[in-house]
């Protein structure tokens, strides 16, 4: 059974960065075809790709963010981290965490809200 | 970046009745297209993989076609549980893009 679950903070002041973690279970990312993305949802709107990282260290960012993101694994503790700097009240949404299967997400995680103010 | 465009953005529909999303790539992405449900507070789920492929688990009455840059969403027979937004992902160049989003209201 797999399952994943984002931690982080719920409020971030604007400029500061934003480190969220995926904690998963039921799969290895040491495994061939395994990734885990991260996808955001502002309050209201559409799901928005953020970056995903498979098991061979392949890394893709989303063009528009690729400067302020980093998305990093760690095989041993089943963590995917993802930072994103200079955050913005913009950038207040909820963040998933997914299994990837190639490239599909079969499996998401419950989903945190991450709000942006001063 | 490949834009995805889903019509319509919003349908309010019958139980039993079909109901027919689509969604356009901006240049031809083959098979690589996914669909998600997505209910109010909760997170999206797996629906069609590679534009046709059914997932274990969800209901017969679900069902993808299409190729290149045109593809459909098909639901059979609508159920009241089906009130969702649905989003079209595609995967031919990564990390991916979703679609805007079809909401669909159960009269």
């Amino acid at each position: 059974q797999i399952t994943l679950k984002e931690s982080g903070p719920t409020l971030v002041k604007p400029t500061q960065t934003l480190t969220l973690t995926c904690t998963f279970s039921g799969f290895s990312l040491s495994t061939s075809g395994m990734g885990v993305g991260w996808i955001r949802q502002p309050p209201g709107k559409a799901l928005e790709w953020l970056a995903l990282i498979y098991w061979n260290d392949d890394k893709r960012y989303s063009p528009s963010l690729k400067s302020r993101l980093t998305i990093t694994k760690d095989t041993s503790k089943n963590q995917v981290v993802l930072t994103m700097t200079n955050m913005d009240p913009v950038d207040t949404a909820t963040y998933y965490c997914a299994h990837l299967r190639y490239t599909y997400a079969d499996y998401w995680g419950q989903g945190t809200l991450v709000t942006v103010s001063s | 970046e490949i834009v995805l465009t889903q019509s319509p953005d919003f349908q309010s529909v019958t139980p039993k009745e079909k109901v027919t999303i689509t969604c356009r790539a901006s240049q031809s992405i083959g098979s690589s297209l996914h669909w998600y449900q997505q209910k109010p507070d909760q997170s999206p789920k797996l629906l069609i993989k590679y534009a046709s492929q059914s997932i274990s688990g969800v209901p017969s009455r679900f069902s993808g076609s299409g190729s290149g840059t045109d593809f459909t969403l098909t639901i059979n027979s609508l159920e009241a549980e089906d009130a969702a937004t649905y989003y079209c992902h595609q995967s031919s160049s990564l990390p991916g893009t979703f679609g805007q989003g079809t909401k669909l209201e159960i009269k």
